[in-house]
């Protein structure tokens, strides 16, 4: 079965400071992984995906992350963040359904909070 | 605004009583995802729907719970006899069938608080 673990469940970070977000998953096929965001009292926003290809992808809002197979991770980093990029952020692998859909199974998701 | 619509964004009610939310898809996603999200937790697969069929269900729906989607367009997910433990966001998500990159457009969500 596919999972997803993040171990941080939160990162206190000051403003315009580096910031890493860990995930790290667990399937025994090809994987699509994706990173999303969750707002105070919003829905789920899609940051990025790793669907094949370049394992360097870069999503919205200055956000990227690295697929590492050998380490089975996809941690996601900013170089400098902003205070409006405090939320939850949740990591998600992707597992086919026998219907033919696409099921995401989330991690436990990462508080970012940002602090001036 | 032409996104997931969920209603009603929030809902208190006493242990023992029935809700009902609605989530109105992206017009075109044929394909609807519900989702149960605890505190602390990330969110967790209900039931899927590809048009009106629902085509999979978590261990998690208990007897209790029941979704619909009998157009082939909007949704419902019912609650019967409420609990404590079912205090929870529930979330809508949709995707049309020719996107297979498992991206799904989240609606905000139905918190629902039961007392």
């Amino acid at each position: 079965a596919q999972s997803v673990t993040q171990l941080d469940s939160q990162v206190p970070v000051f403003e315009e400071a580096p910031v890493e977000l860990r995930c790290n998953y667990s399937s025994s096929v090809s994987v699509y992984l994706f990173w999303y965001v969750q707002y105070p009292n919003q829905g789920l926003q899609l940051l990025l995906k790793y669907l094949s290809g370049s394992t360097l992808v870069k999503g919205i809002n200055g956000f990227e992350a690295e697929f590492n197979k050998s380490q089975t991770s996809f941690h996601l980093r900013k170089p400098s963040v902003h205070i409006s990029d405090t939320a939850e952020y949740f990591c998600a692998v992707i597992y086919r359904l026998t219907g033919g859909g696409n099921k995401l199974t989330f991690g436990t998701g990462t508080q970012l909070k940002v602090e001036l | 605004d032409t996104g997931v619509s969920q209603d009603p964004r929030h809902k208190i009610t006493k242990r023992g009583q029935n809700v009902t939310f609605r989530c109105d898809p992206i017009s075109e996603h044929n394909r609807l995802y519900w989702y149960r999200q605890t505190l602390g937790q990330g969110p967790e697969f209900l039931t899927y729907f590809q048009n009106e069929a629902q085509l999979e269900k978590s261990r998690l729906l208990s007897d209790r719970f029941s979704a619909e989607r009998p157009k082939g367009s909007f949704s419902t997910l019912e609650i019967q006899r409420t609990e404590q433990g079912d205090s929870a966001m529930y979330l809508c998500a949709s995707i049309p069938t020719g996107l297979n990159t498992g991206e799904l457009f989240f609606g905000e969500g139905s918190r629902l608080t039961v007392l």
